[in-house]
């Protein structure tokens, strides 16, 4: 079975500051990760994704990912946060076999709020 | 590309009615999902198509709900009878075999609300 867990709930950050948002995973071989972010009244849009190859993954936004087997971790950066990144962030984990072929499996969110 | 449209955007019925949600996948993909997204629950995969064929059904939360593909372009998800813990957002999203990154493409989401 596969799992993703983001442990916090939201996490506050001034504009200017970097930001950070934590993700670890359980599953079996090597995963595809992802971020999405969803913004007020919005579906998810796709960030980044991690399939295989360079640890660091760049993505949309000047997002930035960073995938760490030994940790199980796929963390979600931006060296310097805007007011506009506030939203909902999801991380997902996809196991690379074809039962699983369609199916992700998301973490509950965390809520980025960017302040002035 | 208009992306994945959904209809309607918001719904909002009594209890004991029938709901229909209506889905267009992004033309070409193969992949169809459909998700409800609550705040006690999150969001949770209720079932999947792939080429119009309902791959795994195991989210969908009981009899009540059901769930068609008739043709590539279309899908539908209806509940019946609604009850009010049905409410929620629920979201389609569609994905090209082509890419095995499996990257979803998301609607925009349907807002229910049963009384």
């Amino acid at each position: 079975a596969q799992s993703v867990a983001q442990p916090e709930d939201q996490v506050n950050v001034a504009e200017g500051n970097p930001l950070t948002v934590k993700c670890t995973y359980s599953v079996s071989g090597n995963p595809y990760l992802f971020w999405y972010v969803q913004y007020p009244n919005r579906g998810l849009q796709f960030l980044l994704k991690y399939i295989t190859g360079d640890n660091l993954v760049k993505g949309s936004y000047g997002f930035e990912a960073e995938f760490n087997k030994s940790q199980t971790s796929f963390h979600l950066k931006k060296p310097s946060a805007l007011v506009s990144d506030s939203a909902l962030y999801f991380c997902a984990v996809r196991a690379p076999t074809t039962d699983s072929w369609g199916k992700l499996q998301f973490g509950a969110g965390t809520q980025v709020v960017v302040t002035p | 590309d208009a992306g994945v449209i959904q209809s309607p955007r918001h719904e909002v019925t009594e209890m004991g009615q029938e709901v229909t949600l209506r889905c267009k996948p992004i033309s070409g993909h193969d992949y169809l999902f459909w998700y409800r997204q609550t705040m006690m629950r999150g969001l949770e995969l209720l079932i999947y198509f792939n080429n119009n064929v309902p791959i795994d059904d195991s989210g969908m939360p009981e009899d009540r709900f059901s769930a068609k593909m008739p043709n590539a372009s279309f899908s539908t998800l209806k509940i019946q009878p609604s009850e009010p813990r049905d409410s929620a957002v629920y979201f389609c999203a569609s994905s090209p075999t082509s890419i095995p990154s499996n990257e979803q493409f998301f609607g925009p989401g349907t807002r229910l609300t049963v009384l």
